[in-house]
């Protein structure tokens, strides 16, 4: 079985300040990893995802994640943050093969950025 | 663009109702699923159907049934309504392939924030 465990439930940041999103997960098979976006009243929507190759995977709106197989982490990361990046953030593990393409999903972290 | 609806936004209902939430996909995507959002749980699977009439349960599908009868169609049914139904329900729909190993995006509706009073 899998889990994903999101260290940090709110992180609040300034405007233009840089945040890292912390998550580790657990797995005794290979998975990928995504981290997933949530406006406020809306879906959620792909931010990036790890499959293979550069353990350094960049994702729309400035947003880049690194795969660590030795800390079994999936950490994100923006240099600066935006007001409209407030949302709520999920990662996501999945498992390489076979599972009819399922999604274990973390507790979420509520990205705040303040002016 | 992919689109996933849903049929509302937002539900009120009694204990004890039977309710229907409808989700609807334009892509001819073979994968369907259903997963409740909870604050600090995060998005939990219900349901998920890979092929017309076909479903396999999720994490926690107690109290919950669901329906696929056309491909693009994925109901999911509350048979008798209770309070700790009350939550975000989210449907998505992905792509299959001929490899279980092939990743295909799944794509979200906007949810039904559903209150059971």
């Amino acid at each position: 079985a899998q889990s994903v465990t999101q260290l940090d439930s709110q992180v609040p940041v300034f405007e233009e300040a840089p945040v890292e999103l912390r998550c580790n997960y657990s797995s005794s098979v290979s998975v990928y990893l995504f981290w997933y976006v949530q406006y406020p009243n809306q879906g959620l929507q792909l931010l990036l995802k790890y499959l293979s190759g550069s353990t350094l995977v960049k994702g729309i709106n400035g947003f880049e994640a690194e795969f660590n197989k030795s800390q079994t982490s999936f950490h994100l990361r923006k240099p600066s943050v935006h007001i409209s990046d407030t949302a709520e953030y999920f990662c996501a593990v999945r498992r390489i093969s076979g599972g009819y393409n399922k999604l274990i999903f973390g507790a979420g972290t509520r990205l705040a950025v303040h002016p | 663009d992919v689109k996933v609806t849903q049929s509302s936004r937002y539900l009120v209902k009694r204990t004890g109702e039977k309710v229907f939430l409808e989700c609807v996909q334009d892509m001819d995507h073979e994968n369907m699923f259903w997963y409740r959002q909870d604050p600090g749980l995060g998005l939990r699977l219900i349901y998920f159907s890979y092929d017309v009439k076909m479903k396999e349960k999720g994490d926690i599908p107690e109290g919950y049934s669901v329906s696929r009868e056309k491909k693009e169609r994925f109901s999911l049914i509350l048979e008798s309504a209770s309070t700790n139904q009350t939550s975000m329900y989210l449907c998505a729909s992905s792509r299959t392939s001929g490899s279980t190993t092939v990743h295909n995006e799944q794509f979200f509706g906007p949810g039904t924030r559903l209150t059971v009073l």
